[in-house]
C-alpha cells in the first residue's frame, strides 16, 4: 500500500517553457501532499504543503507565482513551474500523507532547463 | 526554529553494524522519522518514533530520547545494498499538516 506515482520522471526543456508535474496517490486518499525540491548532495527543502481544495501554503522565499501548485482531488496534485530558467533545474519529489501516517514519496522528476 | 544534525558520511564493511546518530532542536515536535534515499531516487519510509525508546524493524532499528533530543538509526548486518543517504526528520507538532523539517542526511557507504 502507500503507493505515490509521479509523472513525468524527467524533463528536458528550454528556457522559458512551463512544465507541470503531477503526483497521484494510488491506492490512498491524501489528505495532504507536499512538495520538495533537492539540490545535488542536498537534503530536500520543502517548497509547499497543499490541501485538496484549498490553497497551497509556500515556505518562505519560494515565489507561489512561479510555481502554482492545484490540489484537485483527494489522490492528485499538481505542480508547474512558470517560465522555467536554467536556476530552477533540481529534483522536484512530492509526497502524500493521510492523518496520522507517514508521508510516501514520489519517485521524482528531474527537471534540466537549457 | 528547527535544527537537525547528523554526520555527513559514514564508512562501514559488508556485514558490519553502522549507528547513524541525528539530534534535534525544535519548537515543536511530533515524532522522529527516519528514510532511506538511494541516488537519484525518492525517499523510502523505514520508521517511525514519537516515544522514547527502541523500534525494531528486522535489521534496521530506531532509537528515540525525547528529552535528550536525540535519536539514532541502527543498520545491522550491512548489505551492499544498504548504501544511500539516510534523512533524519522531525515532525512539527506546530503544523497540523504532518510537515516535516529533514536533516542534510548521512550518506553510509558499505564496502566489501
Amino acid at each position: 500500500g502507500a503507493v505515490v506515482s509521479q509523472h513525468p520522471s524527467r524533463v528536458i526543456c528550454k528556457s522559458g517553457t512551463s512544465v507541470k508535474i503531477e503526483c497521484r496517490s494510488l491506492d490512498f486518499q491524501a489528505t495532504t501532499m507536499f512538495w520538495y525540491r533537492q539540490f545535488p548532495k542536498q537534503s530536500l527543502m520543502l517548497m509547499a504543503t497543499s490541501n485538496e481544495g484549498s490553497k497551497a501554503t509556500y515556505e518562505q522565499g519560494v515565489e507561489k507565482d512561479k510555481f502554482l501548485i492545484n490540489h484537485a482531488s483527494l489522490t492528485l496534485s499538481t505542480l508547474t513551474v512558470t517560465s522555467a530558467h536554467p536556476e530552477d533545474s533540481s529534483f522536484y519529489i512530492c509526497s502524500a500523507k493521510q492523518t496520522n501516517q507517514p508521508q510516501h514519496f514520489g519517485d521524482g522528476t528531474r527537471l534540466s532547463i537549457l | 526554529g528547527q535544527n537537525i544534525d547528523q554526520p555527513t558520511e559514514m564508512t562501514a564493511t559488508e556485514g558490519a553494524i553502522v549507528q547513524i546518530n541525528c539530534t534535534y532542536q525544535t519548537s515543536g515536535f511530533n515524532g522522529l522519522f527516519w528514510y532511506q534515499q538511494h541516488a537519484g531516487e525518492a525517499p523510502t519510509f523505514l520508521s517511525y518514533n514519537v516515544l522514547d525508546g527502541l523500534e525494531e524493524k528486522g535489521r534496521f532499528s530506531s532509537f528515540l530520547s525525547r528529552s535528550k533530543g536525540y535519536s539514532y538509526l541502527l543498520l545491522k548486518e550491512l548489505q551492499m545494498k544498504d548504501s544511500a543517504s539516510y534523512l533524519c526528520a522531525v515532525g512539527l507538532r506546530t503544523d497540523s499538516w504532518g510537515k516535516l523539517q529533514f536533516g542534510a542526511g548521512t550518506q553510509v557507504v558499505v564496502t566489501p
